[in-house]
């Protein structure tokens, strides 16, 4: 079974602070990792992704991936009530993209 | 960038009747188009992957008789749901993809209600 495990929170954190979002994934062989946000009642936006361990910076986003743990994260820098919405993680297995179940993030102004 | 066009936004159908979404990839040939749902508060679940004039593979649980899908074309998918009941209200989300892209482009979703 390949799952990609998210906590669905909900998560609050204050304007201009570090938003960490955390995600697991079963299949050791998947190589392709990505964050969607999604604003409720609207289709996810591809926020990044990520395909080599390390770190991926864009902007006030950080992308995080640590094949050996199968984990991969994303942090939000100064982070904006706009940023309020649900962040999904996907992961590429057999050509298809899977999803985790979504973290809810409110940032509180 | 790619843009990928999803109609009807927003559907109310009467229990027993089909409903047809539509699905296109308006700047590139979307070689796989994948279908979702989505019901309030969970997360997106894939039903099904299709690839230009060739049938649909269903995820298991998903009806394929209930839930027609078509890619007759690089650039059109449809949905149908057939004899819609109130249990298949939920938010339907394409996808498109295209060998030449990474990642992949979302539709902006169909809102259907069954009454």
């Amino acid at each position: 079974q390949k799952e990609v495990e998210q906590n669905s929170g909900p998560l609050s954190v204050p304007e201009g602070a570090i938003a960490s979002l955390n995600c697991t994934y079963s299949d050791r062989g998947s190589q392709s990792f990505f964050w969607y946000r999604q604003y409720s009642g609207k289709s996810p936006e591809l926020i990044m992704f990520i395909y080599s361990n390390g770190d991926k910076e864009d902007g006030r986003f950080t992308a995080q991936l640590n094949k050996a743990s199968q984990y991969v994260s994303l942090l939000i820098r100064d982070s904006q009530p706009s940023d309020s919405a649900t962040y999904l993680c996907a992961v590429i297995w057999g050509g298809k993209l899977i999803f985790g179940q979504g973290t809810e993030l409110s940032v509180k102004p | 960038g790619a843009v990928v066009s999803q109609h009807p936004s927003r559907v109310i159908c009467k229990s027993g009747t089909s409903v047809k979404i539509e699905c296109r990839s308006l700047d590139f040939q979307a070689t796989t188009m994948f279908w979702y749902r989505q019901f309030p508060k969970q997360s997106l679940m894939l039903m099904a992957t299709s690839n230009e004039g060739s049938k649909a593979t269903y995820e298991q649980g998903v009806e394929k008789d209930k839930f027609l899908i078509n890619h007759a074309s690089l650039t059109l998918s449809t949905l149908t749901v057939t004899s819609a009941h109130p249990e298949d209200s939920s938010f339907y989300i394409c996808s498109a993809s295209s060998r030449d892209m990474l990642g992949y482009t979302f539709g902006s979703g169909t809102r259907l209600t069954v009454v």
